[in-house]
């Protein structure tokens, strides 16, 4: 089953801040986070494991709240750059060969 | 960049004619996913192969089958195109599944069904 991500859209200036949000119907063992460009592949950003464990981009951080089953993505002073559709992926601690990903959220970033 | 490549990148092929798409890899990552991309539906998965000859099923296997005899390849075939079927497909390959490994994504294929 895919993750529920939100807002689906969200616009912004340059410089202003956007939070992502995931959430799952079953426990997690693992989010991931990846963007894409249009026309190109998805990008790995970030990995959050149950019990803590991150590995990531520099000027991106996320959360993992295990007991909620969600996590959330902070682009802070956000660049032209980061324009694109995140996806969040999801490994269940029931089916942990899957990597399934939610519906995307565009962000787009003005100057 | 992982060394990921897919073809055929662009296809048009008619409605009842089988397609087999191919995703080859340079890592001999053990895990290879296929992923079809809609407007609206992000990134869906269809099957999965955890090692060779052994793959299962995602959300959305109905219509595709896959196979997998060598770590470096991983076929996906449509045994009787529909117009449903026109989409984006994606191949991703990681080391693992669940652990602090990264999927990378080979650059799709763009399939019409006409």
């Amino acid at each position: 089953q895919q993750p529920v991500q939100s807002p689906q859209a969200v616009i912004l200036r340059e410089g202003e801040d956007a939070v992502i949000n995931c959430s799952s119907s079953k426990a997690l063992y693992s989010v991931h986070w990846y963007r894409q460009k249009h026309g190109e592949a998805p990008v790995f950003l970030m990995i959050l494991l149950k019990g803590g464990e991150q590995k990531g981009h520099e000027k991106i951080s996320a959360s993992f709240n295990e007991k909620k089953q969600q996590s959330s993505l902070y682009l802070t002073a956000s660049q032209l750059s980061y324009s694109g559709t995140y996806f969040c992926g999801t490994v269940t601690s029931g089916s942990a060969r899957q990597l399934t990903f939610g519906s995307g959220t565009q962000l787009t970033v003005l100057p | 960049d992982a060394g990921i490549t897919q073809s055929p990148r662009h296809k048009v092929t008619e409605t009842g004619t089988p397609v087999t798409l191919r995703c080859h890899q340079t890592e001999n990552h053990r895990y290879m996913y296929w992923y079809r991309q809609d407007p609206g539906h992000g990134l869906r998965l269809i099957h999965y192969s955890y090692g060779v000859k052994d793959t299962d099923k995602g959300e959305v296997s109905d219509g595709y089958s896959v196979s997998r005899s060598k770590t470096e390849d991983f076929l996906l075939t449509l045994e009787s195109a529909t117009s449903s079927q026109t989409s984006v497909y994606f191949c991703a390959i990681s080391e693992r599944t669940g652990m602090n490994t990264e999927a990378f994504f080979g650059q799709g294929t763009r399939l019409t069904v006409v």
